[in-house]
């Protein structure tokens, strides 16, 4: 099994750009989500999905679209990159809250916004 | 004040050595998670527990849930060790993850 297939792995975008970085996974898993982590800080929550078709806002939604039509995939979207969305990008799943809530993390992808 | 704090922050140790890593939280939880991120970036989860003990290898976590405390030890330190851990407490009915800020460990030969 893949697991959770993060791409690209490195991103350069000018101000305003938008891009999308891609989130898939091979586990059957309900639950996915979108971190984002920086220097001195923990990881974020952006957004997140519990099921096709059902997404939510994390701590650090703004700036940041998704969408779920599949249960394998979980892209996310920055509309309009600013330099504030310089980072690192975490997307993980697990089959959902309770004891079955174990997280698997893709590689990460490294977002710098000049 | 941060609803999970790890401590220490950095942590420098020789091999062979016991080690200690702590985190307490102020909110409610079902579980305490325990994560490692490698030198390269990757993260992968080492425990997750909602009372009592785990014991995985050389890697024992605990969880006191009235104290609202959890510790991660590890046994005969080796430099392979070396990476961040990170506790993360779930709470809330979608098992959403709040987390620490990440203890760094660097173990020496």
């Amino acid at each position: 099994n893949a697991g959770v297939t993060q791409t690209p792995k490195f991103q350069v975008l000018k101000t305003g750009q938008s891009m999308t970085l891609q989130c898939a996974q091979d586990m059957n898993h309900e639950y996915m989500s979108w971190y984002r982590q920086d220097p001195g800080m923990g990881l974020r929550l952006i957004h997140y999905s519990v099921g096709a078709g059902i997404t939510d806002q994390g701590e650090v939604p703004n700036g940041y679209n998704v969408s779920r039509s599949t249960t394998e995939d979980f892209p996310l979207r920055l509309l309009s990159a600013a330099p504030s969305q310089t980072s690192v990008y975490f997307c993980a799943s697990s089959y959902g809250a309770g004891a079955k809530n174990i997280q698997y993390f893709g590689a990460g992808t490294r977002l710098s916004v000049l | 004040k941060n609803e999970v704090e790890q401590s220490p922050q950095n942590l420098t140790a020789q091999e062979g050595e016991f080690i200690t890593i702590n985190c307490s939280y102020s909110v409610g939880i079902s579980a305490l998670h325990w994560l490692q991120q490698h030198p390269g970036g990757g993260i992968v989860s080492l425990f997750m527990l909602s009372s009592g003990k785990k014991k995985h290898g050389r890697l024992i976590a605990t969880i006191n849930i009235q104290e609202k405390h959890s510790s991660l030890h590890i046994t005969a330190s080796h430099p392979r060790d070396s990476a961040v851990y990170i506790c993360a407490a779930e709470g809330g009915s979608q098992g959403n993850l709040i987390f620490g800020k990440g203890t760094k460990l660097s173990v020496k030969p």
